[in-house]
């Protein structure tokens, strides 16, 4: 089975432009979840998304979107970026099961390195 | 609210020696916990998990974990790192319908 998968892999910015990250989950997983890896503040949980609807929400400005399509593919946009966007971002996948119950394990894709100058 | 702990950012072992890596969480329930290792310019992998069915966890590489509700640790080990253990290792706690909170991770080193 193909893991997760997240394109593009790096990506350059400049201050005040917009991003758009992807993400396919595992064949079969209905749950997706973003997460920002910095440095400083380690991995911090952005948002998940559960069949087509967001179901949990991290402590991040508006800037910060995303969204998930019938085919379990999601997308997160960042608007008005700023240098401290920049950061590895990663997107897991899980089965999903109803009620997100604690032993859904989460399958990492190898992140999209977004650089902003 | 749940939370990880990981004592020491760094550590560094010769081949073959023990390997401890260490985990203290707090959660007002026994939580599900994780522990997962990343490799450089790559996503997170997982090692193994706790989900209450035994309190010794056996994962991937020859890693296992021991849950301790009395202390509230899932420390994990290696009896013999190998070379091939360099990489950051995350431990992380899970509850019900609540996000996966990680630790701020800890980076093994392994001199040959």
């Amino acid at each position: 089975k193909a893991g997760v998968t997240q394109t593009p892999r790096y990506l350059i910015k400049t201050r005040g432009q917009q991003v758009t990250l992807s993400c396919s989950p595992i064949s079969g997983h209905r749950s997706v979840s973003w997460y920002q890896q910095t440095p400083g503040q380690g991995l911090q949980f952005l948002f998940e998304y559960f069949s087509e609807t967001q179901r949990n929400k991290g402590n991040f400005p508006g800037r910060f979107s995303g969204r998930q399509f019938s085919n379990s593919r999601s997308e997160m946009n960042v608007s008005t970026l700023e240098l401290g966007d920049s950061a590895l971002y990663l997107c897991a996948s899980s089965p999903g099961l109803a009620g997100g119950t604690s032993i859904d394990t989460q399958y990492f894709g190898p992140g999209t390195r977004l650089t902003v100058l | 609210a749940q939370s990880v702990t990981q004592l020491g950012s760094h550590v560094s072992v010769s081949e073959g020696a023990l390997v401890l890596l260490r985990c203290n969480y707090s959660s007002s329930v026994p939580p599900y916990l994780f522990w997962y290792v990343q490799y450089p310019n790559q996503g997170l992998q997982l090692l193994l998990k706790y989900t209450s069915a035994a309190t010794l966890v056996k994962g991937i590489n020859g890693f296992e974990a021991e849950f301790k509700k009395s202390e509230t640790s899932f420390h994990l080990t290696k009896p013999s790192a190998h070379m091939s253990d360099a990489a950051e290792y995350f431990c992380a706690v899970k509850r019900g319908n609540t996000p996966l909170v990680f630790g701020k991770g800890t980076r093994l080193s392994v001199i040959a």
